[in-house]
């Protein structure tokens, strides 16, 4: 199960801190990416980490202006972005990978709306 | 960037009849290191996250009833629902992870006619 943090408002030039809580199997053996949708939207991906090793990767799109990180102790991934804009917008989710730097899609969290505005 | 387009944009079908959504990658997603294509399929529900039906094309993630079936190669892909059912009215999304950035379809709105 992906748990993530709750709803969040932020002024344009803020950064978010979005969290993703993970329980019921080995944190450490699964990646996790994070895929926003903006209002009635398709999916965009945004980046990934091996918990196991805490390699990142990232989308170009979002290089730059978005950290992926993980504390294994807490079994909990966090993506934070950085120098938001409207265009934010968006939900966001976290997914699990089925291994460790797996790009395979399996469990998806509830999703944590991000709304930017002044 | 490894573009997915699908068609139709949305359908519309009965009740116990079949849709059919198609899914075409703008370059191969078959890996010839294990034959394996790199091609998934999710669905989304109203007000919902997605949720897995397929990986690799064809396999079906746990729980997902047998009338949906994932086919197709290459660069040519097709998710099928028979016998229709008003639980799966969702949107429906294809997405490639052969090659960075991982990408995804548009959408496929799928409702009962």
């Amino acid at each position: 199960q992906l748990v993530q943090s709750g709803a969040e408002v932020k002024k344009p030039g803020a950064s978010v801190k979005l969290s993703c809580k993970a329980s019921g199997y080995t944190f450490t053996s699964h990646a996790i990416h994070w895929v926003r949708q903006a209002p009635g939207q398709s999916l965009e991906w945004m980046g990934c980490v091996n918990v196991g090793n805490s390699h990142t990767e990232y989308s170009q799109k979002f290089q730059g202006r978005v950290t992926i990180a993980r504390d294994t102790f807490a079994s909990t991934a966090y993506m934070e972005l950085f120098s938001l804009g409207s265009e934010d917008t968006a939900m966001y989710f976290c997914v699990r990978g089925d291994g460790p730097g797996s790009w395979l899609f399996d469990y998806w969290g509830q999703g944590t709306l991000v709304t930017v505005s002044s | 960037d490894i573009v997915m387009t699908q068609s139709p944009d949305s359908l519309a079908v009965s009740l116990g009849e079949r849709a059919t959504i198609n899914c075409k990658s703008s370059q191969s997603i078959l890996s010839s290191a294990n034959n394996k294509n790199y091609l998934s399929w999710f669905q989304q529900k109203p007000g919902q996250a997605p949720k897995t039906l397929f990986y690799g094309a064809s396999t079906r993630a746990s729980g997902v009833p047998d009338r949906f079936s994932g086919s197709g190669s290459g660069t040519d892909f097709t998710l099928t629902i028979n016998t229709l059912q008003a639980e799966d009215v969702a949107i429906y999304y294809c997405q490639q992870y052969y090659g960075g950035p991982i990408t995804f379809g548009q959408g496929s709105r799928l409702e009962i006619k």
